[in-house]
């Protein structure tokens, strides 16, 4: 079945600077790829997804970058601020018979420090 | 657009009792995922509906674990007895479709079980 690995578990920035985040996924028919982030005791939410037939996708500090050959895709946010301190997930799409789900990768806690 | 509801939003039990958990999805979703989400990892997919049918339960216990959703709209999970490994927060999900583009999901707050 469909795995995701997610680097790294944890990232401390500097508020200003960039963070990047990577996934990668095994399923080669995986098409759709969210992001979502957590903040400590509240819901999962959606900041950017990204589909199979296309590479980049922009949301003004936040980016998502997908390489389908190597069978990852990254978060990248630019000019962090201390709100962007949550736990951000990645997950990836599969299919079997009638059932379409979404695998989750295991998060990477950022800390943007002021 | 109201989102997804959950409740209750947190449950102290002893193992070998039982507990349930509601969640009502967005209007007009026919899709819902149950999911557990244990500190420190992801959300783990426990079962998906599709309306009121089970698309997907494989990775649910189902020895302990059981979950309904009534008339394709609310659904219940219930967990009978519980464990101590059963210990972590439940979130519901909804999603218009299962693929086809309109896969997002949103989710509830959770549901957070300590089982002592």
């Amino acid at each position: 079945g469909e795995n995701v690995e997610q680097h790294p578990s944890t990232l401390s920035v500097q508020e200003g600077d960039s963070a990047v985040i990577k996934c990668t996924y095994s399923d080669s028919a995986s098409n759709y790829f969210p992001w979502y982030k957590q903040e400590l005791g509240k819901r999962p939410q959606l900041i950017i997804d990204i589909r199979s037939n296309v590479g980049e996708k922009k949301d003004q500090r936040i980016a998502v970058t997908l390489n389908k050959t190597a069978k990852h895709f990254s978060l990248h946010i630019t000019e962090t601020q201390p709100e962007d301190s949550a736990v951000y997930f990645c997950a990836a799409s599969t299919a079997g018979g009638s059932s379409y789900k979404l695998i989750f990768g295991s998060g990477t806690r950022l800390l943007v420090r002021p | 657009e109201a989102g997804v509801a959950q409740s209750p939003r947190y449950k102290i039990i002893e193992k070998r009792q039982s507990v349930a958990f509601w969640c009502n999805p967005i209007s007009g979703h026919a899709t819902l995922y149950w999911y557990q989400q244990i500190l420190g990892q992801g959300p783990k997919l426990l079962i998906q509906f599709q309306n009121n049918g089970v698309v997907d339960d494989s990775q649910l216990p189902k020895d302990r674990f059981s979950a309904e959703r009534l008339k394709g709209v609310d659904s219940t999970l219930k967990i009978q007895p519980a464990k101590l490994e059963d210990s972590a927060v439940y979130l519901c999900a909804s999603s218009l479709q299962a693929g086809a583009f309109r896969e997002t999901q949103y989710f509830g707050p959770g549901t957070r079980l300590l089982v002592l």
